[in-house]
């Protein structure tokens, strides 16, 4: 039973390239959260998805960032236009449902030269 | 020059003695509570959890305790070994805000054997 997938594990851009992240969820989970983390700090709350809808994106920058999760296939977290402040890394984690336990992925850590 | 930076708080402690790690939660509001463990390079992994309806939880070697009052929680990890080496993060989850986690600042574990 295989857990949270994220891919890449590791994305290293230049500033200006675009960034996307995936996140596979846990078999038979329609909910996923994604975070961002920097360096020595805990996780920040970034946006909350379920199947083809955005629940929440109240965590999300206003410019720049996007994320989707489609009927099939991987939830995605795109960044256009990566600055050096993008350099962080990011996990989502995929539940039943808000109020079951959140399962984390590996993440993907980004790296903005 | 000098460079100026966050740093995690630190515990250390013997292989074998207890360890007591402390988190300040920030929302009065928030009715479910969780510690995760990370290593390093790791997505966070479940250790315990507690409801705001409890005061303590026991796990396997891990104890939980919650004062609402001072809105203060704690993590025990009796008889420390030194695969519990990692950083430990607190997390809470805010009543009808839709399951999105906020986590604390985190505290780095270290156990000397």
């Amino acid at each position: 039973n295989a857990g949270v997938m994220q891919n890449p594990r590791h994305l290293v851009r230049r500033r200006g390239q675009e960034a996307r992240l995936r996140c596979s969820p846990m078999k038979g989970h329609s909910h996923v959260y994604w975070y961002r983390q920097l360096p020595e700090e805990g996780l920040k709350f970034m946006v909350y998805l379920q199947k083809e809808n955005i629940i929440d994106e109240s965590g999300m920058p206003k410019e720049r960032f996007s994320a989707e999760f489609p009927k099939e296939g991987p939830s995605i977290l795109r960044i256009q236009q990566v600055v050096r402040g993008d350099s962080a890394a990011y996990f989502c984690a995929s539940t039943l449902g808000s109020s079951y336990e959140q399962y984390f992925g590996p993440g993907t850590r980004l790296t903005v030269t | 020059g000098e460079s100026v930076g966050l740093h995690l708080p630190t515990l250390s402690v013997q292989e074998g003695d207890n360890s007591i790690i402390n988190c300040a939660y920030s929302n009065s509001a928030s009715d479910y509570f969780i510690w995760y463990k990370q290593e390093s390079g790791k997505g966070p992994q479940f250790i315990i959890d507690i409801r705001s309806n409890m005061d303590k939880r026991q796990g396997q070697r891990v104890t939980v305790l919650l004062n609402k009052t001072v809105k203060h929680l704690s993590l025990q990890i009796a008889a420390t070994q030194p695969g519990d080496s990692a950083v430990y993060f607190c997390a809470e989850r805010v009543y009808n805000q839709g399951g999105k986690l906020i986590f604390g600042q985190g505290t780095e574990l270290s156990v000397k054997p």
